[in-house]
């Protein structure tokens, strides 16, 4: 596609509930990352993908979150279990550089809304 | 690890008048520095960025920011703005070796009215 697409866009759930979010990266890009951002604070970030494998992911923030990449393509976070505090824009990038010297191509989010 | 600092959560200012959003940044190695836009309902975009050379960088839409390593500081200017500057700015970090994610900071929004 011609830019990070990110589905769902909205997504309301309640508490206790297992979510999934989707990302499809822009075509050839190799690098992906995943960042949450709450409400009044910056972006937090979640994890790192190069290709499928995650070399990084110390920004998860505890083992009901997870998530995965196929190949060099779609990648999904799974919140297991939501909390409250999970509510939450979860926002995809993209890159093609495997070094974090340029720009990130950033969908436009998930907002999740746990009740 | 580098941790960047917005100094205002909200800048108001009138269309036409000058605006300067603040950014420091905390790091014990040497960084790239960069600041995104996030207009209403869309996702970021990069504005500018800092990698090397001259400290003076030049972006989209007038933008221009300032690199000053010894106030470590990276502060985004425009000398005057439109309506469609509305948006919030985030001023971002990353070390200039080896892997390294992007720290963001948390967001200045910039309310511009006529």
């Amino acid at each position: 596609g011609a830019g990070v697409s990110q589905s769902p866009s909205n997504k309301v759930t309640e508490k206790g509930k297992d979510v999934e979010l989707r990302c499809d990266p822009i075509s050839g890009h190799t690098a992906l990352y995943w960042y949450r951002q709450r409400l009044g604070q910056g972006l937090e970030f979640l994890i790192y993908f190069q290709g499928n494998s995650a070399p990084d992911k110390s920004g998860l923030p505890s083992d009901r979150f997870s998530a995965e990449r196929t190949g060099e393509s779609v990648s999904t976070l799974t919140i297991q279990r939501t909390q409250q505090e999970d509510s939450a824009v979860y926002l995809c990038a993209s890159s093609s550089r495997r070094k974090n010297t340029g720009e990130l191509f950033f969908g436009e989010g998930s907002r999740l809304t746990v009740l | 690890a580098q941790s960047v600092t917005q100094l205002d959560s909200q800048v108001p200012v009138f269309e036409e008048a000058p605006v300067e959003l603040r950014c420091n940044y905390s790091s014990s190695v040497s960084v790239y520095l960069f600041w995104y836009v996030q207009y209403p309902n869309q996702g970021l975009q990069l504005l500018l960025k800092y990698l090397s050379g001259s400290t003076l960088v030049k972006g989209i839409n007038g933008f221009e920011a300032e690199f000053n390593k010894s106030q470590t500081s990276f502060h985004l200017r425009k000398p005057s703005v439109h309506i469609s500057d509305t948006a919030e700015y985030f001023c971002a970090v990353s070390k200039n070796s080896g892997y390294s994610t992007l720290t963001f900071g948390k967001g200045t929004m910039l309310l511009v009215s006529p």
